[in-house]
């Protein structure tokens, strides 16, 4: 059974980092795209960074340019995002999520975890 | 980047047929995913691809699309259908860039 399991979500202080985690089990980690969603409290999704199976290729959302880094380690099936210059708006519920296709036609997230959150806030 | 425009709410009768829709430029190239989201809960997907279920969400959630928009159809409404839905799509930019949709609150009466 597929599991993404997050964590690190904290309250911090603007301009201040963060390190969230994305413990993955129940498939083989590094045949799949990984990502991060995020969902500020009451709003909706927000597409926040995908990485690509060996790390070759990483893509962000505007929003995060420059602050935020996704990595991953295929020998520990984990996914990171480091977030630095932390900010109010990006006070968050932060999601992990798999993406997979059906033969390489339709993409899509079938997996996602239940979330960590992130509080900036002095 | 990509941007996609869904109405903030929508409500249906327990029982009847609702369409919620979503539009935008990606969704010339590519397929909408849809998620549904109850309160508390992580995304799950209801549509993918041209039209396609996962495993376990019944035949009454249906997709489609034309042009620049694609819908999620719900036909024969159930009480536990009541939730958020988002559409999704990747960006025209990237094959690692999404967009999703601002949501729509379904509400069945």
């Amino acid at each position: 059974e597929v599991h993404l399991v997050e964590s690190g979500g904290d309250l911090v202080q603007p301009g201040r980092s963060l390190r969230l985690s994305c413990a993955a089990s129940g498939f083989t980690f590094d045949d799949y795209v990984m990502h991060w969603v995020r969902q500020a409290p009451g709003k909706g999704l927000e597409w926040v960074s995908g990485i690509s199976w060996n790390s070759r290729s990483i893509d962000y959302a505007e929003s995060v340019v420059g602050r935020f880094t996704i990595s991953r380690d295929n020998a520990k099936n984990a996914l990171y995002l480091q977030m630095n210059s932390l900010r109010a708006e990006d006070t968050a519920l932060y999601y992990c999520a798999r993406e997979t296709n059906d033969y390489g036609t339709s993409y899509y997230f079938d997996f996602w975890g239940q979330g960590t959150l992130v509080t900036v806030s002095s | 980047s990509s941007e996609l425009t869904q109405v903030p709410a929508v409500s249906v009768a327990l029982g009847q047929t609702v369409r919620i829709t979503c539009q935008g430029g990606s969704l010339r190239k590519y397929y909408a995913n849809w998620y549904q989201q109850k309160p508390g809960q992580a995304p799950l997907l209801v549509i993918y691809g041209k039209n396609s279920r996962p495993s376990g969400i019944p035949d009454r959630f249906s997709g489609s699309s034309s042009g620049n928009t694609a819908s999620l159809t719900v036909t024969g409404t159930l009480a536990e259908d009541e939730a958020d839905y988002y559409c999704q799509s990747r960006d025209s930019a990237s094959s690692l860039l999404w967009v999703f949709g601002g949501g729509t609150k379904l509400t069945v009466l």
